[in-house]
Parts: structure tokens; C-alpha cells; sequence
């Protein structure tokens, strides 16, 4: 079945430095969705991504969907406190929404 | 507008018993996604539901089972609990595929 990898498992960083993770489809996909997940809460849609090579950014997130749609990345410049949570990525291949294992950031300030 | 409304919130149950979960989706929403979150497997797809149908499901045993009711708010249904299925089950709606997923708070299930 579907498979959706997702690198690294946890990132520490000091406060101000990037970070970025990266997630890998085993299929094509129709499209990719990030998620964060706050400890102790529920995931969130941030964004979603449609077309080969896509780039959409929201303040200092940017967001990479790979020309053959099967891979995509979430890079967050210049990290402060209050991005502390597990990000994910979930690829549509069909009617099913399959999440990776989520990248898990601490920053320490 | 309200969100996704999961009940309950938590539940304790014992080995063998059965549970039954709930979900209300966004209004307007017809999708609804059942997923099961555990520390070391992070978010497993159990079903998804389109206007009644299961479209989709996961690769989980016979015991979990969902439906979808002409209002669109959702159950799932696990028989023969095991000390395994203890896990934070997510509800999500959304329009309808390829649109973003709206998470419920999800049910604390703890099997003893």
C-alpha cells in the first residue's frame, strides 16, 4: 500500500536556526498536506500543495512539492519558540489521506 | 463555526469489551476520516467516509469498523478490545478530497 516516509524523526535547534524536513511517497501524489501537531493537541492543516514543483510560503515556512509529486519539504527559517510541535506531512493518493511519522522540533531559546 | 466534535474524550475499558466512538464533522463536511495515533506508529488511516460509503480503508483488523449517517457524523466501532488499541483515535472532516482535513481533540481510549 501507500507509503509516505518522513526525515528526521526529531530535530533540536537553537532558537534562530532553520530547520527543515522532508517526506518521500512511495506513489505519486494528487497532492501534499503539512500539519502541525502541539503537544498535547491535535493536528492542524497549515497547508496544502497541488502542482509539480510548487513552492508556497507563509511568513518564514516554505513549502517545496517535488516535480514528480512524489516527495515535498517544509523549511522554517530562523525558528522561535512557539514552532515547538511535530510536523507532518500527508499525501493524497486517491480518497485516502496517509500521514508520515512526523518530524518532531524542540527549540531551545 | 464548530469544529470536529469527538465523544468522549477519554474512556477506560477492559480487555474484551467493545467501544463505540463519535464524531460530528464540520457542517457542510462529508468527508470523515477516522485515524489512530500512537507514540511509536504516529497516525494510522482506519476509513474514510463519503456520504454513507466507506471509500477507503486502512490495514486494521475486522475488529475496527465505522459508519457514516445521512448527517454526516460518524462512529467507529472496535469489538474484542486488546491492550494494543489503546491510543488517541483523531476524527477529521473536509469537503471532500484534496481539500485540508479538520481534526477533532480526539478520544483517549485506555484498554486495562
Amino acid at each position: 500500500g501507500q507509503q509516505v516516509m518522513q526525515i528526521p524523526q526529531y530535530q533540536h535547534v537553537q532558537e534562530g536556526e532553520d530547520f527543515t524536513t522532508y517526506c518521500n511517497s512511495s506513489t505519486t501524489l494528487s497532492n501534499i498536506q503539512w500539519y502541525k501537531q502541539r503537544p498535547g493537541g491535535h493536528p492542524v492543516f497549515l497547508i496544502q500543495l497541488v502542482k509539480s514543483g510548487e513552492v508556497k510560503k507563509q511568513k518564514r515556512l516554505t513549502f517545496q512539492f517535488g516535480e514528480a509529486k512524489k516527495n515535498s519539504s517544509l523549511h522554517i527559517t530562523a525558528t522561535q519558540t512557539t514552532d515547538v510541535g511535530t510536523y507532518f506531512c500527508a499525501g493524497q493518493a486517491g480518497t485516502a489521506l496517509i500521514f508520515g511519522k512526523g518530524t518532531t522540533l524542540s527549540v531551545s531559546s | 463555526k464548530a469544529g470536529v466534535t469527538q465523544t468522549p474524550r477519554y474512556l477506560i475499558k477492559t480487555r474484551g469489551q467493545q467501544v463505540t466512538l463519535s464524531c460530528s464533522p464540520i457542517s457542510g463536511h462529508r468527508s470523515v476520516s477516522w485515524y489512530q495515533q500512537t507514540p511509536g506508529q504516529g497516525l494510522q488511516f482506519l476509513f474514510e467516509y463519503f456520504s454513507e460509503t466507506q471509500r477507503n480503508k486502512g490495514n486494521f483488523p475486522g475488529r475496527f469498523s465505522g459508519r457514516q449517517f445521512s448527517n454526516s457524523r460518524s462512529e467507529m466501532n472496535v469489538s474484542t478490545l486488546e491492550l494494543g488499541d489503546s491510543a488517541l483515535y483523531l476524527c477529521a472532516s473536509s469537503f471532500q478530497e484534496n481539500y485540508g482535513y479538520t481534526f477533532g481533540s480526539g478520544t483517549r481510549l485506555t484498554v486495562v
